[in-house]
């Protein structure tokens, strides 16, 4: 079983729709971060969470550590937003990031 | 501005060929990572290092060899003896220590065995 578990692997939503992108992990952590990959490659921070919920613009991520599962939503969802969104904890035993496999987003127009 | 630099960003190795990717940064970070990952796959941890001299294996380490002689670089060598290393190589970095920091990527490095 992987360390960090993302669902659903892959997403397909008209434009507007709320999205929701779910992380479960099995490790103790010290910070867990949402990143965004785009075709080429190159990978975007979006949030780091020790603790409760942060919002930029139409994202919002939270995550509860008692549950160790984070979520992260898009609101007004727009073509632009398609892109893999990917979950990585920080762990606190040993310091290792540990990635979740992604979880691949076409909004269509 | 501080950031990472990887490079080459798109290299071709002929079988058997040893190549080396590099990965510096000047955000004075203390921790620095080597990731690979495969088409539809999630990135997989091949060695880690925490401070200048030290570096631990990751996941996936067989066939592949790095140094930390410097805070600022940590070069990654893609061995003859690494079986399938078409991949894509992505290089981060963040302060060391059990503390939330912000992880810093470079723009990764696509390796072609012809």
């Amino acid at each position: 079983k992987n360390e960090v578990e993302q669902s659903p692997q892959n997403l397909t939503a008209q434009e507007g729709e709320f999205i929701t992108i779910n992380c479960s992990y099995s490790v103790g952590i010290s910070a867990l971060h949402w990143l965004q990959q785009h075709p080429g490659g190159g990978i975007v921070s979006l949030f780091m969470l020790s603790s409760g919920k942060k919002k930029h613009g139409r994202l919002i991520a939270t995550i509860n550590i008692q549950e160790k599962h984070s979520s992260l939503h898009i609101t007004a969802s727009h073509p632009r937003d398609s892109a893999v969104y990917i979950c990585a904890v920080r762990s606190s035993r040993d310091d290792k990031i540990i990635f979740g496999k992604g979880t691949r987003l076409h909004i269509l127009p | 501005d501080g950031g990472i630099t990887q490079s080459p960003k798109y290299l071709f190795r002929k079988e058997g060929q040893n190549v080396t990717l590099s990965c510096e940064q000047n955000l004075n970070h203390d921790a620095m990572y080597w990731y690979r990952q495969d088409p539809g796959q999630g990135l997989r941890l091949i060695y880690y290092s925490q401070i200048v001299n030290d570096f631990q294996k990751g996941d996936i380490a067989e066939g592949y060899s790095v140094s930390r002689e410097k805070k600022e670089s940590f070069p990654l060598t893609v061995t003859s003896a690494q079986k399938n290393p078409t991949a894509f190589y992505l290089c981060a970095s963040t302060m060391a220590g059990n503390s939330g920091n912000t992880i810093y990527f470079g723009e990764g490095s696509w390796l072609t065995v012809v």
